[in-house]
């Protein structure tokens, strides 16, 4: 089946540490994101990448780094200089960025800072 | 910065009847908008979507209208069932390479009872 998954789906991460995110998907779609969501806000863009070896800093990129040396992976690492990383995360990937197309998503990995 | 407003956080309808979720948007740039509904712990499923050149998309009980005078568009479903009970979010995205980037509302919890 085509998807995109995601990997853990529950992760604890003491304070300092850095932690990885993983996002694997099959689609053979051109463009990955990554989405924070919080409790009561919508979803927030950190990363995204448009092809292998290049990704662009979305409206929260601080605290956090990706990496997209494979079409088809796209993990992000929150580092611990993230100051507030307990959220839910979603990883998700389009065709490409042509005119209207549609993003689809993972089912999320939740984060909790211990 | 809200761009995107979604200013009910939540509505409740009985089965049966329609429900209008609504959104507002401040960027005149946006010109392609969508619709994603979220159960918790789950990533959004793609809903229905439409170009600013339309005013009106239609897709089984699923009907979105955009305003673009008044910056405003709503999703109508009719008739609704118990399972459209989730989180309903509307993105939006700009043109040129932007697209593929969206910017989300905050989300409007619909409830709907048997």
């Amino acid at each position: 089946d085509g998807g995109i998954t995601q990997s853990p789906k529950y992760l604890f991460r003491k304070e300092g540490q850095n932690v990885t995110l993983s996002c694997e998907q099959n689609l053979n779609h051109d463009a990955m994101y990554w989405y924070r969501q919080d409790p009561g806000q919508g979803l927030r863009l950190i990363y995204y990448s448009q092809i292998v070896n290049d990704f662009q800093k979305g409206d929260i990129a601080e605290g956090y780094s990706v990496s997209r040396e494979k079409k088809e992976s796209f993990p992000l690492t929150v580092t611990s200089a993230q100051k507030n990383p307990t959220a839910f995360y979603l990883c998700a990937s389009s065709l490409d960025q042509g005119s209207g197309n549609t993003i689809y998503f993972g089912e999320g990995s939740w984060l909790t800072v211990v | 910065d809200q761009q995107v407003k979604q200013n009910s956080p939540s509505l409740s309808v009985q089965e049966g009847r329609i429900s209008i979720l609504n959104c507002d948007y401040t960027n005149s740039m946006f010109d392609y908008f969508l619709w994603y509904k979220k159960y918790p712990a789950e990533g959004p499923t793609f809903l229905i979507s439409i170009s600013s050149i339309k005013d009106k998309n239609e897709d089984g009980r699923f009907t979105v209208f955009l305003n673009k005078s008044a910056k405003h568009l709503s999703l109508h479903i009719v008739p609704s069932q118990p399972g459209d009970s989730a989180v309903y979010f509307c993105a939006a995205s700009a043109g040129g390479t932007s697209y593929g980037k969206l910017t989300f509302g905050q989300g409007t919890i619909l409830t709907v009872h048997p």
